[in-house]
């Protein structure tokens, strides 16, 4: 069985300042994993996924990620962030036959002038 | 969305009628997904197709019914039955079996029950 656990639910941030999104999940299997970002009214879009080529995944609008097995965590993080970011974040697991995706509850971020 | 279309963008139905949401893709994807998702809530699992002319319930099944005809389309319909439908659906593909892919999603249809 999988699991995902986003332990923020909300998160607020000034612009320029780091953001953080949390992370954890359970599988029996060699996960796969995987963080979407959500603007209002629209369909989920791929920010990065982790594929056990590296344990730090970089994806697009300067967003990475860290695969710690030994925590179990996948956070999401981002130098410096911009108002644009300000959306709901998702967190998903699957297997690595690529099926049973489990998504996490999601983390909205406000990102404040 | 890109190779993923989905129609209407806004739906109104009555009470005790029935509605279909579409769900079409140009990728070439075999694996088909229509997720429901509430306000301030994450995403369930609704239906989810492997291969044409099959398909399996998720989570929440009860009141939708879909069908898997071709392998571009998988409409998903939601039925009378459904008492509390007035939600974002979001239909999702992804390449079935391949290893550590990641699915994508369609821009969603919102559901309104007056």
């Amino acid at each position: 069985a999988q699991s995902v656990t986003q332990l923020d639910s909300h998160v607020s941030v000034s612009e320029g300042t780091p953001v953080l999104l949390r992370c954890n999940y359970s599988s029996s299997y060699s996960p796969s994993l995987f963080w979407y970002v959500q603007h209002p009214n629209k369909g989920l879009q791929l920010l990065l996924k982790y594929t056990s080529a590296a344990t730090l995944v970089k994806g697009i609008n300067g967003f990475e990620a860290e695969f710690k097995k030994s925590e179990t965590s996948f956070h999401l993080t981002k130098p410096s962030a911009h108002m644009s970011d300000a959306a709901e974040y998702f967190c998903v697991v699957s297997d690595y036959r690529g099926q049973n995706f489990v998504f996490g509850p999601g983390t909205r971020l406000s990102a404040l002038p | 969305d890109g190779g993923i279309t989905q129609s209407p963008k806004y739906l109104f139905r009555k009470e005790g009628q029935n509605v279909t949401l579409s769900c079409e893709q140009n990728l070439n994807h075999d694996a088909m997904y229509w997720y429901r998702q509430d306000p301030g809530q994450g995403l369930r699992l609704i239906y989810y197709s492997q291969i044409v002319n099959d398909f399996q319930k998720g989570d929440i099944a009860e009141g939708y019914s879909v069908s898997r005809e071709k392998k571009e389309s998988f409409p998903l319909t939601v039925t009378s039955a459904q008492k509390n439908p007035t939600a974002f659906y979001l239909c999702a593909i992804s390449s079935a079996g391949a290893s550590y892919n990641e699915q994508f999603f369609g821009p969603g249809t919102r559901l309104t029950v007056l």
